[in-house]
Formats: structure tokens, sequence, C-alpha cells
């Protein structure tokens, strides 16, 4: 079965601390990974997106990996900040199967605290 | 510039009612989808469109239907509201379905449905 699991559920972290969320995939064939960041009350917002052959890529003070053998991503968040409180959103996209094509992780909630 | 939007923000209904959901885009996209989200599970598809004038079912399309008359709006509909609707909806647009295109998403809308 095509699924993605995160973990953990949720986070509390302080400002100013580093953290990293986990995303494992058992989708197949695999096209490409996202992560989305979604605040509370809006709609998600992508952050990056991971391909079969990248490791690693950053944006801002976020950091995604992706190790397609084990499928597994990570998404470390470097000098956290009261704004980077929202749930985070691994999303796999499969390489076929019509549009019933991306597969949603159930999110991680973190929350940083001053 | 707006991207999506959505209407209404939040709605509460009665059983049996019927209901429509508005998404609008004007970012000239092909593609659109509706999806719920539930806690603690990922987002989940219910209807999508690839065209204007084309609809096509996603994961869990029942008691839903779908239109799209035109490139910009995509209502979703609910002809007879059961308690198990209850849930948060989140319309999306990308440019086509090719693999890479980012998937925007609206502000969503909160249904509870008693």
């Amino acid at each position: 079965k095509n699924q993605v699991e995160q973990s953990p559920q949720s986070l509390i972290i302080l400002e100013g601390k580093n953290c990293t969320l986990q995303c494992n995939y058992t989708v197949s064939p695999f096209s490409n990974l996202r992560w989305y960041k979604q605040d509370t009350g809006r709609g998600p917002v992508s952050l990056t997106i991971m391909t079969f052959s990248e490791n690693t890529k950053s944006n801002g003070r976020y950091t995604a990996t992706l190790d397609a053998d084990t499928k597994q991503s990570s998404l470390h968040i470097t000098a956290s900040q009261l704004s980077d409180s929202a749930s985070y959103i691994c999303v796999v996209r499969m390489l076929s199967g019509g549009y019933n094509k991306l597969i949603f992780g159930a999110g991680t909630r973190l929350a940083v605290h001053p | 510039i707006a991207g999506i939007t959505q209407a209404p923000t939040s709605q509460i209904l009665a059983a049996g009612r019927r209901m429509t959901l508005r998404c609008t885009q004007d970012m000239r996209h092909n593609a659109m989808y509706w999806y719920r989200q539930d806690l603690g599970l990922g987002l989940r598809l219910i209807h999508y469109s690839n065209t204007a004038g084309t609809t096509g079912k996603g994961e869990v399309p029942d008691g839903y239907s779908v239109s799209r008359a035109n490139t910009d709006d995509f209502p979703l509909t609910l002809a007879s509201a059961v308690p198990s609707q209850t849930s948060v909806y989140f319309c999306a647009s990308s440019g086509d379905e090719s693999s890479y295109n980012e998937q925007f998403f609206g502000p969503g809308t909160r249904l509870t449905v008693l």
C-alpha cells in the first residue's frame, strides 16, 4: 500500500533551537517528494521539492534530505523562529497512476515557544 | 493578486441540506483539485479537473460532485450533507498535471454538518 508516515506527530521547541522532522514512504514508483508548510487556518505552501537524484536541498533555514534507497526524507529547521510554528506535510508523488498521484502524510505539528 | 480564493470561510450545515463550496483561481491554471483534510489524516483527493470541461474522481468522491464550466471556477457540491462530511476542504490548482508542477492551495473552507 502506498503510504507516507511522518514523525513525530507533534513537537515543541524553544526559539533559536534546531529540529528535524522525518518522513518515511512506501510509495512506488516514486517521482518526487515535496515538503509543505501549513500555517493554522491556511492552505499548505510548498517549501521544497526533491527528485530521485537529489540528496539535499535548502531553502533558507529549511534543509530537506532524501534517501531514495531507504525511502526516507527529513526536513531540518535551523535557528527556529516563532513564525516556524505550523504543520509540516510530506507529500510523495507517484510516477504514474492517474490523478490519484499525490500521497500526503498526516503532518508534524511544530510549536516554537519563546 | 489573489491566487486561489474559496468561499465560504466556514459553514455550519444541517444534515440533508445541499451545499456548494466555491473555488476560483486567477492564475490561468489548467488543473484544479478538491481535497478534504481530517484530523490525523493526510489530505485526500475528492475530485479533480485537468482542464475546463473535464472532471474525474479522486480517492473519496462519494457524496460529492464537481463541475468545470471554465478555467477559473471549480465548485464542489454536497447534494445531501451527512455528518461524516464535516471536514476542512481545500481547493488547489496547478499549471498542468506534469510531475514537477506545484499545487497551489486555497485558504480552505471549514464545514460542520450537524
